[in-house]
């Protein structure tokens, strides 16, 4: 597809569960980033991905949450043993790179995660 | 720390109305402001803003930087009620954690 695609699009799941939420994105995007977007907030930034490197996951917000890419270009978010504060949107948004001038974000629809 | 802030947080105004959405911020190594609108799912890219006032235009929608003061400002011209969503303003530092530093949007509402 011509955009970011991520799945589920909506993920119901019962306390103290792992999840596994997955990015595919744009074709020849080699940075990738997961943010999350709560009730009434702003998009608050998890972690990122520049094309082979160690992702910067000074942004997740605890030992709880993970985060891979294989081969560059899919990525999986991991929540171990969700709580109900984990309740939110999970956006993925991909460039061409940071390190490219005048290259914008573009997002994907997101996972909406309900934890029970 | 970084931040960005937007008002108002919500605005409801009629078909034809012009509005103005803000957003101020504070960041070190400033690289490029960036405006999003959000309707139901994906945010979409509107406009990336690197340069004191230079005015970027896509139909009736503008936007302008002034990288002295440290704001920048949306339009919407002739509103429509297609244009009824959250906008999103966005500052990329050249440097540090965040790749992209949120406000928390302007939920415009246009009725008919």
């Amino acid at each position: 597809g011509a955009g970011v695609s991520q799945s589920p699009s909506n993920k119901v799941t019962e306390k103290g569960k792992d999840v596994e939420l997955r990015c595919d994105p744009i074709s020849g995007h080699t940075a990738l980033y997961w943010y999350r977007q709560s009730l009434g907030q702003g998009l608050e930034f998890l972690i990122y991905f520049q094309g082979n490197s160690a992702p910067d996951k000074s942004g997740l917000p605890s030992d709880r949450f993970s985060a891979e890419r294989t081969g560059g270009s899919v990525s999986t978010l991991t929540i171990q043993r969700t709580q109900q504060e984990d309740s939110a949107v999970y956006l993925c948004a991909s460039s061409l790179g940071r390190d490219r001038e005048g290259q914008p974000q573009h997002f994907g629809d997101g996972t909406r995660l309900s934890i029970l | 720390e970084d931040k960005v802030v937007q008002s108002p947080l919500s605005l409801v105004v009629h078909e034809g109305d012009t509005v103005t959405l803000n957003c101020s911020y504070e960041v070190t190594n400033f690289r490029s402001l960036l405006w999003y609108k959000q309707e139901k799912k994906a945010p979409t890219f509107l406009f990336m803003l690197t340069s004191s006032g230079i005015e970027k235009k896509s139909g009736r929608l503008s936007s302008i930087l002034d990288k002295k003061e440290l704001f920048s400002i949306l339009n919407i011209t002739a509103t429509q009620t297609g244009d009824s969503a959250i906008y999103l303003c966005a500052v990329e530092p050249y440097s540090g954690n965040t790749p992209l530093v949120f406000g928390k949007g302007t939920r415009l509402s246009v009725i008919a």
